[in-house]
């Protein structure tokens, strides 16, 4: 089965300028998240899609960062403007949790640096 | 609020000595507790546990949940180069189909040949 896709892998934008992430996950699994993972920290999840809504973003900056999954398949994940802590890499995963059995599966992830 | 520990921060140690890793954790409605290997980006999944005192294995890595104790162990031994990564420990709560997963910061694992 085909992995879950992320584009770009690496990025690079000056502080205030716009920035966007895309994912597409696993055919066929119905929930989406997106993870920020700061050098040195464990991801940290920024939202959590259930087919195209949103189940939890408690922890999105949403004055600057916004995403959707619109037809609940593909999401993009976008900053704007961009401080230089948003530097981190940006990780999308998707699941089809079955008891037992782990259905998380992570994309290599977008690795942003803010100048 | 949730919260997962991970313990040592970081390790050094020589091929071939036996390692462990902690993790202990504070969640509410607790469904499971997954172990991922990081190297480069993407965390790469290793054991999830759901049931206290049931030890998993896959080759030199083992992995065990004590539910009273609200932790769990990662054992490699006889380590190997190709051991060096992030160790991240995450917790899966219970959300009626929207479960997620809280990571700890994570054990950096050096291996010197």
């Amino acid at each position: 089965e085909a992995g879950v896709a992320q584009s770009p892998r690496y990025k690079i934008i000056e502080k205030r300028q716009s920035v966007a992430f895309w994912c597409n996950p696993i055919s066929g699994h119905a929930t989406l998240y997106w993870y920020q993972q700061i050098l040195g920290q464990g991801p940290k999840l920024l939202i959590q899609f259930q087919n195209n809504g949103v189940v939890d973003d408690s922890q999105l900056p949403k004055d600057r960062f916004s995403a959707e999954r619109l037809k609940g398949v593909d999401s993009t994940l976008k900053i704007q403007p961009a401080k230089l802590e948003d530097s981190a890499v940006y990780l999308c995963a998707s699941s089809l949790v079955r008891q037992g059995v782990d259905g998380y599966t992570f994309g290599s992830g977008t690795r942003l640096t803010v100048v | 609020e949730d919260k997962v520990v991970q313990s040592p921060l970081s390790l050094v140690v020589h091929e071939g000595d036996t390692v462990t890793l902690n993790c202990s954790y504070e969640v509410t409605n607790f469904r499971s507790l997954l172990w991922y290997k990081q190297e480069k980006k993407a965390p790469t999944f290793l054991f999830m546990l759901t049931s206290s005192g049931i030890e998993k294995k896959s080759g030199r890595l083992s992995s065990i949940l004590d539910k009273k104790e609200l932790s769990s162990i990662l054992n490699i031994t006889a380590t190997q180069t190709g051991d060096s990564a992030i160790y991240l420990c995450a917790v899966e709560k219970i959300n009626f189909g929207n479960e997620k997963l809280t990571f700890g910061t994570g054990t950096r694992l050096t291996i010197i040949p």
